[in-house]
């Protein structure tokens, strides 16, 4: 098991285009949670799928939207972008019956230019 | 509101000498609160929650609800344990975690 993988590993990008950042969540998990961790911070919980739903949101706009599979992979769109959205995603899964460990992916390293 | 507080961006001792990384939270409620750690070019990967009571490479936390903290220590550093540590708390039955900033540990030999 590969555990979680994401991709692409790194993205540039202008200002005012839109972005889709993929994740695959480790073997048997169902839940999958999307992170911002700009330089210097902690991760911000973004939103979580459940279900191919959005179970929990936290402070971010509604430019940022995602979407879950069957699969329960997932994936993340941020539309309109800024400069201050540059960061590292980081996409974390797990399992709903049981554990609340997370299990994180590598990132997606985003920048905006 | 929820807040998780680390005030140190960076702590540097030598092997062998006691670690203490502080972590103080804010929550009204009953948190789980948790340590991750990250070491060089690895990814974000959990090393103990309070909930389990257990050490894990050596590392114990106790949780202090009347000082709202819980302080990672390991009463003799390892080279190995050089890594950036992040508290994190979440509300029970919920996993969305809100994490601090991070310390780094830097243990010279």
């Amino acid at each position: 098991d590969a555990g979680v993988t994401q991709s692409p590993t790194h993205l540039i990008k202008t200002r005012g285009q839109q972005v889709t950042l993929r994740c695959s969540p480790k073997s048997g998990h169902d839940t999958v949670s999307w992170y911002q961790q700009a330089l210097g911070q902690g991760p911000q919980f973004i939103f979580q799928y459940y279900e191919e739903e959005e179970r929990q949101r936290g402070n971010f706009p509604d430019r940022f939207s995602g979407h879950q599979f069957p699969n329960y992979s997932s994936e993340l769109n941020v539309n309109a972008l800024l400069l201050g959205d540059s960061a590292l995603y980081l996409c974390a899964s797990s399992f709903s019956g049981t554990s609340y460990e997370q299990y994180f992916g590598p990132g997606t390293r985003l920048t905006v230019t | 509101a929820q807040r998780v507080t680390q005030p140190e961006k960076l702590l540097s001792v030598f092997k062998g000498a006691p670690v203490e990384l502080k972590c103080n939270y804010s929550y009204s409620g009953s948190p789980e609160l948790f340590w991750y750690v990250q070491y060089s070019r690895q990814r974000l990967q959990l090393l103990l929650r309070h909930i389990s009571r257990e050490s894990i490479k050596g590392f114990t936390a106790d949780l202090n609800k009347g000082e709202t903290s819980f302080h990672l220590k390991k009463p003799f550093a390892q080279e190995e344990d050089s890594a950036m540590y992040y508290c994190a708390l979440s509300r029970r039955g919920f996993q969305k975690l809100v994490f601090g900033t991070g310390t780094r540990l830097l243990v010279s030999p």
